[in-house]
């Protein structure tokens, strides 16, 4: 069966970076795409991103141009998320999610709780 | 800027049907958006409900339908359950590779 597993949770100072991983298991880790969305404390849910791990393109929400870094591993089936410059609003919960290019999430990991503070 | 726009909130008593939409903030959605729709409840990752406009996503029960209603997609929730009380969320897919979510509905079975 699909599985995404995610890193762990993260504690994160202004400014500084962090990179949240996704294993993927259970099919052809270059046949689907990835996607990244994030959920603020009570908010909505947020897409960021895009990445092809067949090839390692990738596009990006206007607002995280800059800031976000999408990158893939076919030896290990693992997608990063790497975003940079963090300030207290980007404290939320990362979840990637298996999907197609049209922005259908089939399948989601489990979720990685980020938090930026002081 | 395009904004992808749902209903803040709704209720629907159990047993009863309820159709939440998502729009534009600008222009009509249609099957090419490929818009799709996702439950979540607190805590929770999102359930994959709907995509491609009508395709229900593996195991989800057909009282659960998309549509296109007019200028907007639309999801219709029939047999209302208490569980079904939840936030809903669409997602409509803007050309190059780009995604953008509703601001999501939350609804109420009461």
């Amino acid at each position: 069966q699909v599985q995404l597993v995610q890193s762990g949770a993260e504690v994160k100072k202004p400014g500084a970076s962090v990179k949240v991983s996704c294993k993927a298991s259970g099919y052809t880790f270059t046949s689907y795409y990835m996607h990244w969305v994030r959920q603020a404390p009570g908010q909505g849910l947020e897409w960021m991103g895009i990445i092809n791990p067949s090839g390692g393109s990738t596009s990006y929400a206007q607002k995280f141009q800059g800031r976000v870094t999408m990158t893939r591993d076919t030896s290990t089936s693992t997608v990063y998320m790497e975003l940079s410059s963090l300030r207290s609003e980007d404290t939320a919960v990362y979840y990637c999610a298996r999907g197609d290019y049209y922005g259908y999430f089939q399948h989601w990991g489990q979720g990685t709780l980020v938090t930026v503070s002081s | 800027q395009t904004v992808v726009t749902q209903e803040p909130s709704f209720s629907v008593s159990p047993g009863g049907t309820v159709t939440l939409t998502c729009g534009l903030s600008s222009g009509s959605v249609s099957t090419s958006y490929y818009p799709s729709w996702y439950q979540q409840t607190p805590g929770q990752a999102p359930r994959t409900l709907i995509y491609s406009t009508n395709t229900r996503s593996s195991g989800v029960p057909d009282r659960f339908s998309g549509s296109l209603l007019g200028n907007k997609a639309a999801l219709t929730i029939t047999g209302a359950q208490a569980d079904d009380e939840s936030d809903y969320y669409c997602v409509l897919y803007m050309g190059s590779g780009i995604s953008l979510f509703g601001g999501g509905t939350k609804l109420t079975v009461l």
